[in-house]
């Protein structure tokens, strides 16, 4: 079955312990791309990677790292988390990101830094 | 910069009524337009999308959405609303100058919809 898989669903953890959230999908896709969705502002694009290391900022990068060493993984990394990072994650993909493909949408991940 | 305005966080609407969701951007190059929906503890799935050509698009579920340019809107319709069609809403745009790499979401509109 094509779809795109995060890890872990849900988590809560405490203010400066690293962490990753990991994403892959299993369609061969170029483009990945990571958002966060908070009440009354919908959802914000954090990175995004046209393809194999190559990875750039969206609108909300900071406080966030990103990798992409493999096509179908793009792990979120939090060197810090601080509670103002608590939210719903969702890693995207889609065929390429210089169309108008449609990305197909992880289930989320809900984060809770205390 | 483009943006995208959602008109309502909550629509509410009875089984079987007209459900009209608004969405207006803000853009000086034509952009793609989309509509997604999410419905509860799931992720996004495309509604629809408009790229060029026809300005009347269908999507899943007998939802549909018309591009106007000159209002610089693409509101999403449906004739008669199903129970099943209670979710959350958000459109998005995306640019040719960003090479269509950033879609740019709105905050949402939740459809509710009584028996």
């Amino acid at each position: 079955e094509a779809q795109v898989t995060q890890n872990p669903r849900y988590l809560i953890t405490v203010t400066g312990k690293k962490l990753t959230v990991t994403c892959s999908q299993n369609m061969n896709h170029e483009y990945m791309s990571w958002y966060r969705q908070d009440p009354g502002l919908g959802l914000r694009q954090i990175y995004y990677s046209m393809n194999v290391e190559v990875t750039d900022k969206g609108d909300v990068p900071e406080g966030y790292k990103v990798s992409r060493k493999e096509k179908r993984n793009f792990p979120l990394i939090l060197e810090s988390p601080s509670p103002n990072q608590t939210s719903l994650y969702f890693c995207a993909s889609s065929v390429s990101g210089r169309d108008s493909n449609e990305q197909f949408f992880g289930p989320g991940t809900r984060l809770t830094v205390l | 910069a483009q943006s995208v305005t959602q008109l309502g966080s909550h629509v509410s609407v009875s089984e079987g009524a007209l459900v009209l969701l608004r969405c207006n951007y803000s853009s000086s190059v034509p952009p793609y337009l989309f509509w997604y929906v999410q419905y509860p503890n799931q992720g996004l799935q495309l509604l629809l999308k408009y790229t060029t050509g026809a300005t009347l698009v269908k999507g899943i579920n007998g939802f549909e959405a018309e591009f106007k340019k000159s209002e610089t809107s693409f509101h999403l319709t449906k004739p008669s609303a199903h129970m099943s069609d209670a979710a959350e809403y958000f459109c998005a745009v995306t640019l040719p100058n960003s090479g269509y790499s950033t879609l740019t979401f709105g905050k949402g509109t939740m459809l509710l919809v009584s028996p």
